[in-house]
């Protein structure tokens, strides 16, 4: 079957500008996680979502990141007035349910840079 | 704050060779997690360990999870130019509120094996 797809797997914006970046996650999978990856580092959590809602938006950087799953499905994340430093990976992952240990199917991941 | 750190982060080594990668943190977790992850790709999920003192056996990898659940550790012997890639290691945190799991990396370990 499918796996996770990101969507565009590169971007390039310029330094205050507005960039969607979507998630499809694998279907049935209500869990949906968002985290951001900078070169040579692990990834960093951003936010996670059971179905519809978002369960834990802590790792939101600021109030320039938002992220919607309105049927709880497909996941967008929206980066505002973007900054340079938000250049990096940014990776999608679906799980089938919220354990503490279940296993998160990646998507390649977009890379975004922010000129 | 759960930090998970991994040592060495760059490892280079003869194929054939064997090695120990290591995933240290100071707090508990219920679980841990390996994944692989290869150039332009998400992150593969290897093992999740479970119980404290429990070892795993995938191949030619072999994974311990400490007896005090706070450390794991990734043996591989006689690698392979194939096992070249980063080594991550993840753990599960609990957010009370919600009863929900957010899981935090490792700073990876960068490995190549040389033909």
């Amino acid at each position: 079957g499918a796996g996770v797809s990101q969507t565009p797997s590169n971007k390039v914006t310029e330094k205050g500008k507005y960039v969607e970046l979507r998630c499809d996650p694998i279907s049935g999978h209500t869990a949906l996680y968002w985290y951001r990856q900078s070169l040579g580092q692990g990834p960093e959590f951003l936010i996670y979502f059971q179905g519809t809602g978002a369960a834990d938006d802590s790792g939101l950087p600021n109030d320039r990141f938002f992220a919607v799953r309105p049927e709880g499905s497909v996941s967008t994340l929206k980066i505002q007035r973007t900054e340079r430093g938000d250049s990096a990976v940014y990776l999608c992952a679906s799980s089938l349910r919220d354990r503490d240990y279940n296993e998160q199917f990646f998507g390649p991941g977009t890379r975004l840079t922010v000129l | 704050t759960q930090l998970l750190e991994q040592s060495p982060q760059f490892l280079s080594i003869q194929e054939g060779e064997n090695l120990t990668v290591y995933c240290n943190s100071s707090s508990v977790f219920s679980s841990l997690q390996w994944y692989r992850q290869e150039p332009g790709e998400g992150p593969v999920l290897l093992v999740t360990v479970v119980t404290g003192g429990e070892v795993k056996k995938l191949k030619r990898l072999t994974f311990q999870f400490g007896d005090a659940r706070k450390d794991s550790s990734l043996h591989i012997t006689a690698a392979q130019p194939g096992d070249t890639g980063l080594y991550l290691c993840a753990g599960p945190v609990l957010k009370p509120a919600s009863g929900t799991y957010k899981y935090i990396f490792g700073t990876g370990t960068r490995l190549k094996v040389l033909a």
